[in-house]
C-alpha cells in the first residue's frame, strides 16, 4: 500500500511566523504535489516536483516555497504567514515507471490525510 | 486550458438507493485520463475510480461505476446501493495522457458534498 505522510495533522502558528509542513511518501514516487483546499474552491496547486531538487510553480504558489532534498519527502514552506493562508494543506505524489522499454504510467496520486493550519 | 466542471455543490441519498454526481471538463485533447476521489469527513483522499479516455466501455468498481461520453465531455459517478460510508466530499479531476511537467498535473473540480441518509 502506498502511505504518503504529514506531519501534523493541525497546526496553529502567529502571523509573520515561519512555517514547515512536511510530506513523506514510502513508495518511490517521482512526483510529489501540495496543494491548499478551502471550501467552495477545491484543490488549487501550490507547486509539484517530478524529481529531487526539481520544483515548478502550481497555479497558487505566492507565499509559498518549497524543498525537495530527498525523492521521498517534498516539504512545503511558508517564509511569513497571514491569515489568509489559513487553509487544509493537501500532499500528493504519484510514479512515472518505466517498464519494457514503455513508460507505464500509474496516473492517479496518492494523497496524505492533510494538514489543517491556523494563522492567528 | 482544461477545465473540470462540477456543477452540484451538494446531493443527498436516502440509504440503499442510487445517486449520480455530474462532472463535465473541457480540453482540446483526444487522449486523457479522468478520475472520481472521495475525501471522508476528516480523512484521507483515496481514489474511486478511474477512466482512459480511449476506452469506450465505461469503468465500474463494485456499487461505484461511471457514465463517460466523449463527444459531451461528461463524466458522471454512479452510486448504487448507496451506505452510510458513503458520504463524503467527491471531487472529479482530469489528467492529461501527456507526461512530464505540468502536463501530468490533475485539474479538480471544485467537488460536491454528498450526504446519505439513514
Amino acid at each position: 500500500d502506498v502511505k504518503v505522510t504529514q506531519s501534523s495533522r493541525y497546526l496553529v502558528k502567529r502571523t509573520g511566523e515561519k512555517v514547515f509542513l512536511e510530506c513523506v511518501q514510502d513508495m518511490d514516487h517521482e512526483n510529489m504535489f501540495w496543494y491548499r483546499q478551502d471550501p467552495g474552491l477545491g484543490l488549487r496547486l501550490i507547486y509539484f516536483s517530478y524529481d529531487v531538487k526539481m520544483k515548478e510553480k502550481g497555479d497558487i504558489p505566492e507565499g509559498y516555497s518549497v524543498s525537495r532534498e530527498k525523492k521521498e519527502r517534498f516539504s512545503l514552506i511558508l517564509e511569513s504567514a497571514s491569515t489568509n493562508q489559513t487553509s487544509m494543506y493537501l500532499c500528493a505524489s504519484s510514479s512515472l515507471r518505466t517498464s519494457g522499454g514503455q513508460n507505464t504510467l500509474r496516473r492517479e496520486q496518492y494523497f496524505g490525510p492533510g494538514t489543517r493550519l491556523t494563522v492567528t | 486550458a482544461q477545465t473540470v466542471t462540477q456543477s452540484q455543490p451538494e446531493m443527498s441519498v436516502q440509504e440503499a438507493e442510487t445517486v449520480t454526481l455530474s462532472c463535465t471538463y473541457d480540453t482540446s485533447e483526444s487522449d486523457y485520463y479522468l478520475f472520481w476521489y472521495k475525501q471522508p469527513p476528516s480523512r484521507q483522499m483515496i481514489l474511486v475510480i478511474r477512466q482512459e479516455a480511449y476506452k469506450q466501455q465505461n469503468a465500474t468498481e463494485n456499487r461505484f461505476s461511471v457514465n463517460f461520453q466523449k463527444a459531451a465531455k461528461s463524466f458522471s459517478l454512479k452510486i448504487s446501493d448507496s451506505q452510510l460510508g458513503d458520504a463524503a466530499m467527491y471531487f472529479c479531476a482530469y489528467r492529461s495522457a501527456s507526461y512530464g511537467g505540468s502536463q501530468g498535473n490533475l485539474i479538480f473540480g471544485k467537488g460536491t458534498k454528498l450526504s446519505v441518509k439513514p
